[in-house]
């Protein structure tokens, strides 16, 4: 069965760091896609980045980057240089059918 | 501008009452979901359909139903055989592939009164 799991219910950051958010996942499928969104406080889910499971490199969008390592199944997300406005719930997404998603990680980002 | 609208962002149901919510695409994509989320959890999935005149159950699909009549559209009706039903509820399209992202709408925040 899918599973998706991440384990940080909270994380702080300070402003200009790198934070990496985990997830890994569990599927017998060999093809699949994972997805990060990003939940701000008003409510709207936005997508990110994918990385599909033959995808050889690492999918990179701006200051998002995921580390995905496949005999690992994690998909690890990270962000550069925080600002403030990364404070959010981000969520780990897989899909094969429709997407199933991770319990989510709360980031805030400190001045 | 393409999108996704979902209508009311606020609404209130009475115990016994049925509600619908609206979920109106321009993306011309062929997949439509609804997914509920409680507080600090994770999105689960209601409803979806891939085409149109055709949809499938998700993991919580018990006290929902859906319609598909067009592509355009996917409403969610809440009954009153959903005994708890106050939640945020998510809807999104996108193109049938693995490799596409979800485009989301902003959300109905529903509460049982």
């Amino acid at each position: 069965a899918q599973k998706i799991t991440q384990t940080q219910p909270g994380m702080f950051v300070q402003e200009k760091e790198a934070v990496t958010l985990d997830c890994t996942y569990d599927t017998s499928d060999p093809s699949y896609g994972l997805f990060w969104y990003k939940q701000p406080s008003s409510g709207e889910m936005i997508f990110l980045i994918y990385q599909g499971s033959y995808d050889q490199q690492n999918a990179t969008e701006g200051r998002y980057s995921l580390n995905f390592q496949k005999a690992r199944k994690s998909a690890n997300l990270v962000i550069s240089a925080s600002q403030l406005g990364d404070s959010a719930m981000y969520f780990c997404a897989m899909r094969e059918g429709p997407s199933i998603f991770g319990q989510g990680t709360e980031l805030s980002v400190k001045p | 501008d393409g999108g996704i609208t979902q209508s009311p962002k606020y609404l209130f149901r009475k115990e016994g009452q049925n509600v619908t919510l609206s979920c109106e695409q321009n993306l011309n994509h062929d997949a439509m979901y609804w997914y509920r989320q409680d507080p600090g959890q994770g999105l689960r999935l209601i409803y979806y359909s891939q085409i149109v005149n055709d949809f499938q159950k998700g993991d919580i699909a018990e006290g929902y139903s859906v319609s598909r009549e067009k592509k355009e559209s996917f409403p969610l009706t809440v009954t009153s055989a959903q005994k708890n039903p106050t939640a945020f509820y998510l809807c999104a399209s996108s193109a049938d592939r693995v490799s596409y992202g979800y485009t989301f709408g902003s959300g109905t925040r529903l509460t049982v009164v």
